[in-house]
């Protein structure tokens, strides 16, 4: 059974940068049939994707944070990261990673399948 | 940027059928993806590919997609399914996934 872990401060000081690091077991994140993303929730908020990435590195991100983000991909541990800077109160939230897939491999049809359980970022001093 | 309109909230009472709207431009030409979301918990996939159930999603839910439109069904409703639901497509103009606002179902 595939998981995705979250690990990473929980505790950022506004214009620091967020670090945080999704371990995947029970899986390769080399297959080529799947992407890796980053979604946040704000608490009591809705969902925000923020940037996914392929296992060769290739990346797409949130066009109203791409200028602070940046995922990579670490194959040799089986992992992905996010990094986003310059931090503010408003980043504060529930950062999530999960698996992106699209079996049918339509242009449209990339959807999350597998979550982490999530881990809640505060931005504070 | 591609935008999904669902309604903030939606009440039903149990055994009857609730229907949970996601609007968007031509959404009918896009795949629509459904999540679930109970409090403190990650989001759980429902439906995917429009109207295709992942496994151990019981038959109550399923889903269609038309138009400007795109609607979660449940029917059959239990208290078990109170929570919120969110619409997602990749839109792949720009290559970003998006969700909708979510729905908050509420059982009576």
């Amino acid at each position: 059974q595939l998981q995705l872990q979250e690990s990473g401060p929980g505790l950022v000081k506004p214009s620091e940068t967020l670090s945080l690091t999704c371990t995947v077991s029970g899986g390769s994140i080399s297959s080529s049939s799947y992407y890796w993303g980053w979604i946040r929730q704000p608490p009591g908020k809705g969902l925000e994707w923020i940037g996914s990435i392929y296992y060769s590195g290739s990346t797409y991100y949130n066009p109203s944070l791409k200028s602070r983000v940046t995922i990579s991909v670490d194959t040799s541990k089986n992992q992905f990261s996010l990094k986003l800077s310059s931090v503010t109160a408003a980043d504060t939230a529930v950062y999530y990673c999960a698996r992106l897939h699209n079996p049918h491999k339509t242009t449209s049809g990339y959807y999350f399948d597998y979550w982490g359980q999530g881990t809640l970022v505060t931005v504070s001093s | 940027s591609y935008v999904l309109t669902q309604p903030p909230s939606v009440s039903v009472a149990p055994g009857k059928t609730a229907r949970i709207t996601c609007g968007g431009n031509n959404i009918g030409s896009k795949s629509v993806h459904w999540y679930q979301q109970k409090p403190g918990q990650a989001p759980v996939l429902v439906i995917y590919y429009d109207s295709d159930r992942p496994s151990g999603i019981p038959e109550r839910f399923s889903g269609s997609n038309s138009g400007n439109t795109a609607t979660l069904t449940i029917s059959r409703v239990e208290a078990g399914d109170e929570a919120d639901y969110y619409c997602q497509v990749w839109d792949s103009s720009s290559d970003q996934g998006v969700f909708g606002g979510g729905t908050k179902l509420t059982v009576l």
